[in-house]
């Protein structure tokens, strides 16, 4: 049971948007950054959103991130086949001392 | 360019120890924090802790009841990870992550991981 909650899988064709939210409390998202990471099959996870919603460079200006009190939102533009993969949040809990993450999210470009 | 590289794969048996070793390169080593972060077999991400590389402070996540060893050599910008008594669960991918200079705990660099396989 992660401490952040992410929908499992999502989907959308190509050329079209999705959002992935993750939801937390207080004690996490409310208070502190998130940052959200893709796992493509097979490899290590790599950062794509980091403070909330600054890209690091390389990243295309088609991922993008947002947070409204405890909850945060990846949202991807433009969808194309190499963004299947799966998409992580991750953030600081100030309760538990601890980095904590979201159960991931499975995305499928159909 | 920054790169961590890990040790390779580890098969072990139940109650043994396994240390992983994870070389940074392409950046001042203690700059940056090294996080650990470990995955299940078609799981999720875990964090299980951090070390300072600049004072070598580690710490580590509950739930691993004092099992694991986070250590440096900076002579050789590495730092390792060691689990002992090791169990069938431990069985995951083991990755090393870079925190950001922000330290608000953003992994812009990881290994390409060490899969540590615990068997009888």
């Amino acid at each position: 049971q992660s401490v952040l909650t992410q929908p499992p899988s999502v989907s959308a064709a190509p050329g079209q948007k999705v959002t992935i939210s993750c939801s937390g409390s207080s004690s996490n998202i409310g208070n502190n950054y998130v940052s959200w990471y893709q796992q493509l099959p097979g490899t290590a996870p790599k950062l794509l959103i980091y403070d909330n919603n600054k890209r690091p460079s390389g990243i295309p200006e088609r991922f993008s991130g947002s947070k409204s009190g405890t909850s945060a939102t990846l949202g991807i533009t433009g969808l194309q086949t190499g963004d299947e993969a799966d998409y992580y949040c991750g953030t600081w809990d100030s309760r538990l001392s601890a980095g904590v993450f979201g159960g991931g999210t499975k995305l499928t470009v159909l | 360019q920054v790169q961590l590289v890990q040790s390779g794969s580890e098969l072990k048996k139940p109650g043994a120890s396994v240390k992983v070793s994870c070389k940074a390169s392409g950046y001042t080593f203690t700059s940056y924090a090294l996080n650990w972060v470990r995955q299940a077999p078609g799981q999720g991400l875990e964090w299980m802790g951090w070390i300072n590389t600049n004072t070598g402070n580690p710490r580590y996540a509950q739930g691993f009841t004092g099992r694991l060893v986070f250590s440096l050599d900076t002579s050789v910008s590495t730092a390792y990870l060691q689990i002992s008594s090791l169990k069938p669960e431990d069985t995951a991918v083991y990755y090393c992550a870079r925190e950001t200079a922000g330290g608000t705990r953003d992994f812009d660099y990881w290994g390409q991981g060490t899969l540590v396989t615990v068997s009888s």
